[in-house]
């Protein structure tokens, strides 16, 4: 089984800073088609989980341009580039390379 | 618009049975894999299994082989997940998700609002 690990677990920021969270795999993410199949997803309180990111860089529909995400192989980030309160809630990355797993999730609240 | 809707909060006791469901619209339910996703009290995210309704094909985790049963009826757009016996520890949320399609292949796109299982003697 892949395994993903995020760092950190929590992570608390000041409005109009950014965040990062990183998300290591335990064996590369890419698929023997050539693709690298990484997402993210932001779960607000009391709320389903949201696609944010696919393919590692792309970002899902109505998501705003404030998300980014970067990496290859096993080493993968997720950017914030100013926190808005909307943000707050737990961030997780996702790989389906091989089946689906789930990194345990980051909490982005403010300071 | 793409909906998952999924039934409603469910409170049995150990060894009761229980069917969930997912109902989808907005898009072919047929042309998509939705898959089930478990969350524990305060935990992460756990993928159950999937299932694609225009022919039942379904695959299932190996954490979940045999402890779940996932099936679809595709006359009237909803997925299912179901258990013969329930266990306090099957007290979580679940979750209905697709699969999206082209450059989303694989992804889970859409979800639904989750349907709370607490079971508890």
């Amino acid at each position: 089984d892949i395994v993903m690990t995020q760092t950190p677990l929590s992570s608390p920021v000041t409005l109009g800073q950014p965040a990062s969270i990183s998300c290591r795999s335990s064996q590369s993410l890419v698929h023997s088609d050539g693709n690298t199949y990484l997402s993210w997803l932001q779960q607000r309180p009391g709320q389903p989980p949201r696609l944010l990111i696919y393919k590692i860089s792309n970002r899902f529909s109505g998501v705003p341009d404030r998300f980014s995400g970067s990496g290859a192989g096993t080493d993968f980030t997720l950017k914030i580039s100013r926190v808005e309160a909307e943000d707050v809630g737990v961030y997780y990355c996702m790989q389906a390379t091989q089946l689906w797993t789930f990194g345990q999730g980051t909490k982005v609240e403010i300071k | 618009e793409v909906q998952l809707v999924q039934s409603g909060a469910e409170v049995k006791k150990p060894g009761e049975s229980l069917k969930i469901s997912c109902k989808g619209s907005g898009y072919s339910f047929t042309s998509y894999w939705i898959g089930w996703v478990r969350q524990m009290p305060g935990k992460g995210l756990e993928w159950m299994g999937i299932i694609y309704p225009g022919d039942s094909d379904t695959r299932y985790s190996p954490s979940f082989q045999g402890q779940v049963t996932i099936s679809a009826d595709k006359s009237i757009s909803t997925a299912y997940l179901q258990w013969s016996s329930l266990k306090a520890s099957d007290t979580a949320m679940y979750y209905c998700a697709r699969i999206g399609f082209g450059e989303l292949l694989s992804y889970f796109d859409y979800w639904g609002q989750g349907t709370l299982v607490t079971v508890s003697s």
